[in-house]
């Protein structure tokens, strides 16, 4: 079964405004990651949060993890058309920490 | 190209036909997995490889599936005797083990539908 829930299944916003979008997940993790994919398109990579760091950020992203709620979000500033795409969070256990699970996606649209 | 390829792009098959689904991951890395996508939802973990072994087939959904990887570098997922559940994105992933939590990089995938 999948590792991760992520709310909200589909978000739709105006171009400008932030974005975001919560993880929960079960177990004990390594890192968490979130990972972009663009209709018919593979998954790309965006940022990666280890399980002893609260925060961090990449150019107009911003993730942050609470260990004890298990739950991640990502915030996406000033939002682009382009930023339209589904959005996953993934956990890399931490006792086989090879493997990602990942959640079910938040679909977001960004109208111009 | 630098990217992880996977080959057919597209596939369409008859129920209980075999296929087979490529993938060439990023030279120099030495782990891949691939995963499943069905429509709308998440991707579900079939197996993972570390060079030419795969230490996890935890996630194969039965044993129509198989898959395998020579001189630590492509690999082929099979589907025997196709069902139409079977009907999915394919995705492929390869990383730089023990690198940076494991980044993957994916393919753009196989869609697979069956008839």
């Amino acid at each position: 079964s999948q590792q991760g829930e992520e709310d909200p299944q589909a978000l739709s916003i105006q171009e400008g405004e932030n974005a975001t979008m919560n993880c929960s997940y079960k177990t004990s993790i390594n890192n968490l990651q979130w990972y972009r994919q663009n209709s018919g398109r593979g998954l790309v990579h965006l940022i990666l949060i280890r399980s002893n760091e609260r925060e961090k950020h990449s150019g107009r992203l911003r993730v942050t993890l609470d260990t004890s709620k298990k739950s991640s979000s990502l915030l996406i500033t000033a939002s682009r058309a382009a930023d339209t795409a589904s959005y996953f969070c993934a956990t890399a256990q931490m006792d086989s920490s090879y493997k990602l699970i990942f959640g079910s996606g938040t679909r977001l649209l960004v109208r111009p | 190209g630098a990217g992880v390829s996977q080959s057919p792009s597209n596939k369409v098959t008859e129920k209980g036909k075999d296929v087979e689904l490529r993938c060439d991951p990023i030279s120099g890395h030495t782990a891949l997995y691939w995963y499943r996508q069905s429509l709308g939802q998440g991707l579900e973990f079939l197996i993972y490889f570390q060079g030419n072994s795969a230490p996890d087939k935890s996630g194969l959904p039965s044993d129509r599936f198989s898959a395998e990887r020579t001189g630590g570098s492509v690999s082929t997922l099979t589907i025997q005797r196709t069902q139409q559940e079977d009907s999915a994105v394919y995705l492929c992933a390869s990383s730089p083990q023990h690198r940076e939590g494991n980044i993957q990089y994916f393919g753009a995938g196989t869609r697979l539908s069956v008839l």
